[in-house]
């Protein structure tokens, strides 16, 4: 079945550092990729997307690259903010399959000022 | 702007009640999930629906129930609360022209 791998946390930086987070995902059919993002208290909201190969989904200065041959999505940022602080999920939706999104074990992230 | 909303946002009832989470979307959307967050971030899929009269059970066995008499309306059921179902609760939909899932705020259940 469909599955996402993302990096433990929690990830700790500075603020101005830059941010790696990992995520890989296995799927059978091809699968729309996303990072959603979740402030302390809230519900999930969409960061960004890519829907096929070798896409660059970027907001809010965070960017992410749909690799199929790595089968990787990694979350990138130059410059974290405090405000950036939250926990991160990595997710899938396959389009051959049943589109129920299929999530990451989350994140979290903590910058310091 | 995603419109779901999920109520209450915060509830503590004691073991024994009956209880209902409410989720609605104002957005049209066909799907519509369930999903159990727990203290370690993990989302779990205890229920989904595919469009009206249709509901499935998730990934995550679950002693809730679910219905969908109208496409906007997906609530979550407890007949008998316990202290093993205190958790996060969050419902999402999606439109089956676009993968991207809507989020409520969340609804932060402890049953004492």
């Amino acid at each position: 079945g469909d599955s996402v791998t993302q990096m433990e946390g929690p990830v700790t930086l500075s603020e101005e550092a830059f941010l790696t987070i990992n995520c890989t995902y296995t799927a059978t059919g091809y699968p729309s990729l996303f990072w959603y993002v979740q402030y302390p208290g809230e519900g999930l909201q969409l960061l960004l997307k890519a829907t096929k190969a070798d896409d660059k989904g970027s907001n809010k200065g965070f960017e992410a690259t749909y690799r199929k041959e790595t089968t990787s999505f990694h979350l990138e940022k130059g410059s974290v903010q405090v405000s950036d602080s939250a926990v991160y999920f990595c997710a899938l939706s396959d389009r051959g399959g049943s589109y129920i999104p299929t999530f990451g074990r989350g994140t979290s992230l903590i910058v310091h000022p | 702007e995603a419109d779901i909303y999920q109520t209450p946002r915060y509830l503590v009832i004691g073991t024994g009640k009956k209880i209902t989470l409410e989720c609605s979307q104002t957005m049209g959307h066909d799907k519509m999930y369930w999903y159990q967050q727990d203290p370690g971030m993990e989302l779990h899929l205890i229920h989904y629906s595919y469009g009206v009269n249709s509901t499935e059970k998730g990934d995550l066995s679950s002693e809730s129930t679910v219905s969908r008499i109208r496409t906007e309306h997906f609530p979550l059921t407890l007949e008998s609360a316990r202290p093993s179902h205190t958790s996060q609760y969050l419902c999402a939909s999606t439109d089956t022209g676009g993968p991207s899932a809507f989020f409520g705020q969340g609804t932060r259940l402890t049953v004492v």
